[in-house]
């Protein structure tokens, strides 16, 4: 069982729309994460969300942490090319004493010019 | 600063054998994690090294092992390779090791990932 689901899986649009990736879970994170994955690279982190209802802006990006905290969403306005990548959310949970990150299975976004 | 490297960056193997890969980590940093991505399954975690003891685990067989040398370098080993270890295996490192006591997730840093093929 997925503990972080993200949806849509996959979205290709063309240069300029807008577009919304939802992360959603049963369960109350302390705080969310959000990565982008280009090709061939490992996760980038771009931002933390750790407080209920929290919005935060990056540029065209978007990130809203849910007033229950377990969901969030990010916002990408006047999508362009190189926004292209493997968009993960991502949650600390507690297991064992230690603490470890779980991640979504990603939303896939392709931008075309 | 560095980025975390991960060697290698492309590995061919067949059933049965055996690899170790290497992470090293940016520099200062002392925990190092291991991720294991697959299309079907996402991005999941392996386990964590802080100071050369293994600090979480995830939900893996024990073919999967890891180590943790003094100057924080990580190297991951899967024994009697199966074709569904083919993935992408990904560490990261990060800085602060009070973040779990004091309740906030710290920034982890990604290297490149080392791609393992299992024919």
């Amino acid at each position: 069982t997925q503990l972080l689901e993200q949806s849509p899986q996959f979205l290709s649009i063309q240069e300029g729309e807008n577009l919304t990736v939802y992360c959603n879970s049963s369960s109350v994170f302390s705080s969310l994460q959000w990565y982008r994955q280009e090709p061939g690279e490992g996760p980038v982190l771009l931002v933390t969300v750790v407080t209920g209802g929290e919005v935060k802006k990056l540029k065209r990006l978007t990130f809203q942490f849910g007033d229950a905290r377990k969901d969030s969403s990010l916002h990408i306005t006047a999508a362009q090319p190189g926004d292209t990548g493997l968009y993960l959310c991502a949650g600390p949970i507690t297991q064992g004493g230690s603490e470890k990150l779980v991640f979504g299975k990603g939303m896939k976004l392709t931008v075309n010019p | 600063k560095a980025g975390v490297t991960q060697t290698p960056r492309y590995l061919i193997k067949t059933r049965g054998q055996q690899v170790t890969l290497s992470c090293s980590p940016i520099s200062g940093h002392r925990s190092v994690s291991w991720y294991q991505q697959t299309p079907g399954q996402g991005l999941q975690f392996l386990f964590e090294y802080f100071s050369e003891t293994q600090r979480n685990k995830g939900n893996f067989p024990g073919r999967f092992s890891g180590r943790q040398f003094s100057n924080s370098r990580s190297e991951m080993n899967v024994s009697t390779l199966e074709l569904g270890d083919s993935a992408l295996y990904l560490c990261a490192s990060s800085l602060d090791e009070l973040a779990p006591l004091l309740e906030y997730t710290d920034t982890q840093y990604f290297g490149p990932g080392t791609r393992l093929t299992v024919l």
